[in-house]
């Protein structure tokens, strides 16, 4: 079957621990996206790539990176820089930006920080 | 930033009644107008993605509209249901996905 995954489903830290998410697709979609929602808020975008060994950060990309060495893999690190990290994130991908292309998501991963 | 704002923040109605909500954005530059629906311990699934200027979607009971020059999109729910109790995204694509922060819809057996 086709879609996305994320790994694990829930993901507890100790403060000052890096901690990484992981997010794979098998759509074949160039595009790949992370999200993070808190409570009462809405989707916030925090990194993009649109193709493999490219990505943008997007308007909350402080303490996070990611990487896209291959088209079916955009991991998420979370590091201690991160000053609020207790959060559910959200991974997406869909063909670029600029087709009215869906994204279509994985079923998300809550980092809770201890 | 470019803020996509929803409206109301949640909604609660009763089975049977007929809603709508509002999606409203600043900026005629974009490529697509998307709608979301994300139903609790479930991932976002796609409703409809809107392109031009008076676009109209409809899918069984839910229907959507686009106005680009004044910078809306409603989403209407004929007869609502119990199952269509859940959170109504809206999302602008430009360079990348700008979301709202969503309409939650309860509807009342």
């Amino acid at each position: 079957d086709g879609g996305i995954t994320q790994s694990p489903k829930y993901l507890f830290r100790k403060e000052g621990q890096n901690v990484t998410l992981s997010c794979e697709q098998n759509l074949n979609h160039d595009a790949m996206y992370w999200y993070r929602q808190d409570p009462g808020q809405g989707l916030r975008l925090i990194y993009y790539s649109q193709i493999v060994n490219d990505f943008q950060k997007g308007d909350i990309a402080e303490g996070y990176s990611v990487s896209r060495e291959k088209k079916e893999s955009f991991p998420l690190t979370v590091t201690s820089a991160q000053k609020n990290p207790t959060a559910f994130y959200l991974c997406a991908s869909s063909i670029p930006s600029g087709r009215a292309g869906t994204q279509y998501f994985g079923p998300g991963t809550r980092l809770t920080v201890l | 930033i470019l803020n996509v704002e929803q409206s109301p923040q949640s909604l609660h109605v009763q089975e049977g009644d007929s809603t709508n909500f509002t999606c409203s954005f600043p900026s005629s530059n974009f490529y697509a107008l998307h709608w979301y629906r994300w139903e609790t311990a479930k991932s976002p699934e796609a409703l409809f993605v809107m392109t031009l200027n008076g676009d109209e979607k409809k899918k069984g009971r839910i229907s959507a509209t686009l106005n680009t020059k004044e910078g809306y999109s409603y989403l209407y729910i004929k007869g609502s249901q119990p199952e269509d109790s859940a959170t109504y995204l809206c999302a602008l694509e430009i360079n990348d996905m700008r979301f709202g922060a969503g309409t939650r819809l309860t509807v009342k057996p």
